[in-house]
């Protein structure tokens, strides 16, 4: 079954911003419908936002609105989430996932590993 | 904005029944996934559009939705079942993906 895979552990300092990578083991990306969460220590699954690529506009948690951009980028077949302005409680493992039908109320069906990113001084 | 509201956590004997809730207003007229999370683990789909399973889950894992209240449901429970559960929609109003605060299952 195809997979998502994402970029490694980040260690990064306040104000700073963090680039974490998703791409799917097979198969072409923009196929795919995808999200991105976290979960800090000791929280809850907490939404980032995500792009369904026949709509092409990415859609944002208001949390995050003007600190997110996620797109996607066919030469690479990869999904990016770019955090900026990076604070202590950015600390958190970050997951995209695939909307199984392509649609934004359709369940996640498929999750990468996750991505660790640590904001320290 | 939409709220789901799930118990911080349940204790069940294994081979009893776990049920997790998950209310929000007016919840039975959306779709609500449900997901597992063990701990250092991604999140595994366990239930979808309301009571639907994906292949390799076991039906032992069931979902119902009705009124304001969504409910996962898990027979004959195994220590494997230890895990974080979270209920998930999608709220049409403010167009965002919203998640339960998640519930901790301990299994005795």
């Amino acid at each position: 079954q195809v997979q998502l895979v994402q970029s490694g552990t980040e260690v990064k300092r306040p104000g700073s911003s963090v680039k974490v990578s998703c791409k799917p083991s097979e198969g072409i990306l923009s196929s795919f419908a995808i999200t991105w969460v976290r979960r800090a220590p000791g929280q809850g699954l907490e939404w980032i936002g995500g792009i369904i690529p026949i709509f092409g506009t990415p859609s944002y948690a208001q949390k995050f609105q003007g600190r997110v951009t996620i797109t996607m980028d066919e030469s690479t077949n990869r999904a990016y989430m770019e955090l900026s302005s990076l604070r202590s409680e950015d600390t958190a493992v970050y997951y995209c996932a695939r909307w199984s039908s392509g649609s934004f109320s359709s369940a996640l069906d498929i999750w990468g590993q996750g991505a660790l990113v640590t904001v320290s001084s | 904005s939409y709220v789901l509201t799930q118990p911080p956590s349940l204790s069940v004997a294994p081979r009893q029944t776990a049920r997790i809730t998950c209310g929000g207003n007016n919840i039975g007229s959306k779709s609500v996934h449900w997901y597992q999370q063990k701990p250092g683990q991604a999140p595994v789909l366990v239930v979808y559009d309301d009571s639907d399973r994906p292949s390799g889950i076991p039906e032992r894992f069931s979902g119902s939705n009705s009124g304001h209240t969504a409910t996962l449901t898990i027979s004959r429970v195994e220590a494997g079942d230890e895990a974080d559960y979270y209920c998930q929609v999608w709220d049409t109003s403010s167009d965002h993906v919203v998640f339960g605060g998640g519930t901790k299952l301990t299994v005795l």
